[in-house]
């Protein structure tokens, strides 16, 4: 099984809103990931989380809020989000971080903030 | 700091026609390299990755790419396109010690059938 599953798929929320994503995978991996894909870009990194511990955060604002209550779990806490923050949230997930470990992604959620 | 170059942006072919996709990379460690593909309306595949040894890659759709370390190049290749891969091709590479990969800006192909 190299899948790596999302849900929701599709999200609409408030700027006042709260909302939760969520990732999972049951590959035994140890490393998972949050990036975020604008339309027509390329994905950009936003959290490493290694060993369930946060390793990399790439300056992302804080209404963005990642959790790894797990090794095969992975939230994105949403809070007071801006129109700009729609975007496709990807997770992703690799053995171990560091060099020389793919990285397998889940389909995504594509966000919509009014 | 690390970056990856894709220098087509849009690539229009007819099936069967020869494919070749530009990657550059800039780095100054050892670096892995993936080619990903993204299928309208799917989530990212890998299509093959590189990390050491041969530098000619073998991946799956018959794609394959070469890794020439005296160009930081990485260039995706496929004799003979279908239809069915009209996607997006990002090149990645994964250089840092928490393995986070820099995506390159993408390449939309286009087969016309």
């Amino acid at each position: 099984d190299t899948e790596v599953t999302q849900t929701p798929k599709h999200l609409v929320m408030g700027m006042t809103n709260k909302k939760s994503l969520k990732c999972e995978q049951h590959m035994g991996h140890r490393a998972m990931y949050w990036y975020k894909q604008k339309a027509k870009k390329p994905p950009e990194l936003m959290f490493v989380y290694s060993y369930e511990k946060l390793s990399i955060n790439e300056s992302v604002p804080s209404r963005f809020s990642p959790e790894c209550p797990n090794s095969s779990l992975l939230n994105l806490h949403l809070h007071a989000l801006q129109p700009e923050d729609s975007a496709l949230y990807l997770c992703a997930s690799s053995q171990t971080s560091g060099r020389g470990y793919e990285q397998y992604f889940g389909p995504g959620t594509r966000l919509t903030v009014t | 700091a690390q970056s990856v170059s894709q220098h087509n942006h849009h690539v229009i072919l007819s099936e069967a026609a020869s494919l070749e996709l530009g990657c550059n990379y800039s780095y100054g460690g050892t670096v892995n390299l993936f080619w990903y593909v993204q299928y309208p309306g799917q989530h990212l595949q890998l299509l093959l990755k590189y990390f050491s040894g041969d530098p000619l890659v073998k991946g799956i759709k018959g794609f394959e790419a070469e890794f020439i370390k005296s160009k930081f190049s990485f260039n995706l290749r496929k004799p003979s396109v279908q239809w069915s891969d009209t996607a997006e091709y990002f090149c990645a590479v994964g250089g840092g010690s928490q393995g986070n990969l820099i995506f390159g800006k993408g390449t939309k192909l286009s087969v016309k059938p």
